[in-house]
């Protein structure tokens, strides 16, 4: 099974910064078949980016998505004030894993 | 637009049996794959299962596997997951979802499953 790492744990910045999250695979995964999510408090999960960099319908490109073989990036280039939240990574190269997820607070 | 309704969650006891129903709208689930992932507190989040918009391809973790079995009724746009031998760690909120490819791009709001005696 694929273990991902995601870090850091939190991440605290201020409205407008720059939030750069990494998720680590404990393997290659295949196709960079990489998801991320982004989970604000009470609600369910919403899909941010799929095969690693694409974004998915109705995200704003504030949001993109790089890396590669077991080194994954999702940047947000101006925090909002919704973007406050936990992100979680999805490998689904081989089988389905998730991160442990990162929360980015005030 | 694509809602996900959940149902069936509730209190049950160690080593008995949940029946979560999910209702779909906005599309016809005949036509994807449709899956459930669950979310402990605490932990991370976990894909269950999945099915082929056919009914022909399933997935299961290895945690549930054996234990679990998800099945379609395209006719009613529904989804179901029949859970047996629960354990107290299986407490969560259980996400149906719409799996493209192995990512769930539409979210239900979950249902809450408790394990306690």
């Amino acid at each position: 099974e694929i273990v991902l790492t995601q870090s850091p744990g939190t991440l605290s910045l201020s409205p407008g910064e720059r939030a750069t999250l990494s998720c680590r695979a404990s393997q290659s995964v295949n196709n960079n078949f990489v998801a991320w999510y982004r989970q604000q408090p009470g609600q369910a999960p919403r899909l941010l980016i799929y095969a690693a960099s694409i974004r998915a319908t109705g995200i704003p490109d504030r949001f993109s998505g790089s890396g590669s073989g077991t080194d994954f990036t999702l940047t947000i280039s101006r925090l909002e004030p919704e973007d406050f939240a936990l992100y979680y990574c999805q490998q689904y190269g081989n089988s389905r894993t998730f991160g442990q997820g990162t929360k980015v607070e005030i | 637009e694509v809602q996900l309704l959940e149902s069936g969650g509730g209190l049950v006891q160690p080593g008995g049996t949940l029946r979560l129903s999910c209702a779909a709208s906005g599309f016809s689930i005949s036509a994807y794959a449709m899956g459930w992932v669950r979310q402990a507190p605490g932990k991370r989040l976990e894909w269950v299962s999945a099915i082929s918009g056919s009914g022909g391809s399933l997935y299961y973790a290895a945690s549930v596997e054996g234990r679990f079995t998800i099945s379609r009724d395209n006719s009613k746009n529904t989804l179901h997951l029949q859970m047996t031998g629960l354990s107290a760690e299986e407490t969560a909120i259980y996400y149906c979802v719409r799996d493209i490819g192995s990512v769930a791009d539409h979210w239900g709001q979950g249902t809450l499953v408790t394990v306690s005696s």
